[in-house]
C-alpha cells in the first residue's frame, strides 16, 4: 500500500541550529501539506502546496521556516535557526484532490519528531 | 476564525464502557472528518460525513454530523484497550473550502 514517506523520524538539535525535514507524498497526489503538532494536540497547518505552488502559508513563521516543493513531488521543510518552542512533531500529508472540499482523505506520514535543546 | 472545539480533551475509562466525543463550532462545514492517531504515528482517517444529520457506523463507532453541519459526535460502544489513542475531528469550512481545520483532539485511554 502506498505511503507518505518522511525523514528523519527523530531529530535532536540545539537551538540556533538548522534543521530540515523531507517528505515524499503518495504518487499522483497533487496536494501536499506540512503540519506541526504539539504532543496531545491537533495538527496546525504550516503550509499547503498544490503541485509546486504554495496555496497557503499564512501560518508559516517565515522568519525562520521555509518550505519548497520544486518539482511538485517531494518537499522539504527547513527551520533556521531552531528555537526551543519548535519542539514538536512535524507531519506531512498528501491528498489526491486539489481541494479538501471534495472530502478527500488526507494521508499522513509517520511524522518527524523534533526536539530542540 | 473557524474553530473546532473538541470535548472532552482527555477521557480515561474502563474496558466495556461507552463514551461520546464532541466536536463543535459556530461555523458551518462542508464536510467533517474523524481521525485516530496512535502515539508516534500519523493520524489515520476513520470516516467522512458530508450531509447534515448523517450517521455513519464503523463497527462499534458511530459518527453523526449535526443537522446544521456545525457539529459532530463520535460514540464508541463497549470500548476496548485497542481504542486508546488521540481522536481528531477535522472540517472543511463552507466559507473556505481550500482548508482543512483540525480540532485540538481528545485523548482516550481505555483501561483493561
Amino acid at each position: 500500500e502506498a505511503e507518505v514517506a518522511q525523514s528523519p523520524r527523530y531529530k535532536i538539535t540545539e537551538k540556533s541550529q538548522a534543521v530540515a525535514f523531507w517528505c515524499d507524498p503518495i504518487s499522483g497526489h497533487a496536494t501536499l501539506y506540512w503540519y506541526r503538532q504539539i504532543l496531545g494536540q491537533g495538527p496546525e497547518l504550516l503550509v499547503q502546496f498544490q503541485d509546486e505552488s504554495v496555496v497557503d502559508d499564512s501560518q508559516l513563521p517565515k522568519d525562520r521556516f521555509s518550505a519548497e516543493r520544486l518539482k511538485g513531488v517531494d518537499s522539504t521543510l527547513k527551520i533556521q535557526p531552531a528555537e526551543l518552542g519548535d519542539s514538536a512533531m512535524y507531519l506531512c500529508a498528501s491528498s489526491l484532490w486539489a481541494s479538501a472540499l471534495v472530502a478527500g482523505e488526507l494521508f499522513f506520514g509517520e511524522g518527524s519528531r523534533l526536539t530542540v535543546l | 476564525t473557524q474553530l473546532l472545539e473538541q470535548s472532552p480533551q482527555f477521557l480515561s475509562i474502563q474496558e466495556g464502557e461507552n463514551l461520546t466525543v464532541y466536536c463543535n463550532s459556530s461555523s458551518v462545514f462542508s464536510s467533517l472528518q474523524w481521525y485516530r492517531q496512535e502515539p508516534g504515528e500519523g493520524p489515520v482517517l476513520l470516516v467522512t460525513v458530508v450531509t447534515g444529520g448523517e450517521v455513519k457506523k464503523l463497527k462499534r463507532l458511530t459518527f453523526q454530523f449535526g443537522d446544521a453541519r456545525k457539529d459532530s459526535s463520535l460514540h464508541i460502544t463497549a470500548a476496548q484497550p485497542g481504542d486508546t489513542g488521540l481522536y481528531l475531528c477535522a472540517g472543511v469550512p463552507s466559507s473556505n473550502t481550500g482548508k482543512l481545520i483540525f480540532g485540538q483532539g481528545t485523548t482516550l485511554q481505555v483501561k483493561p
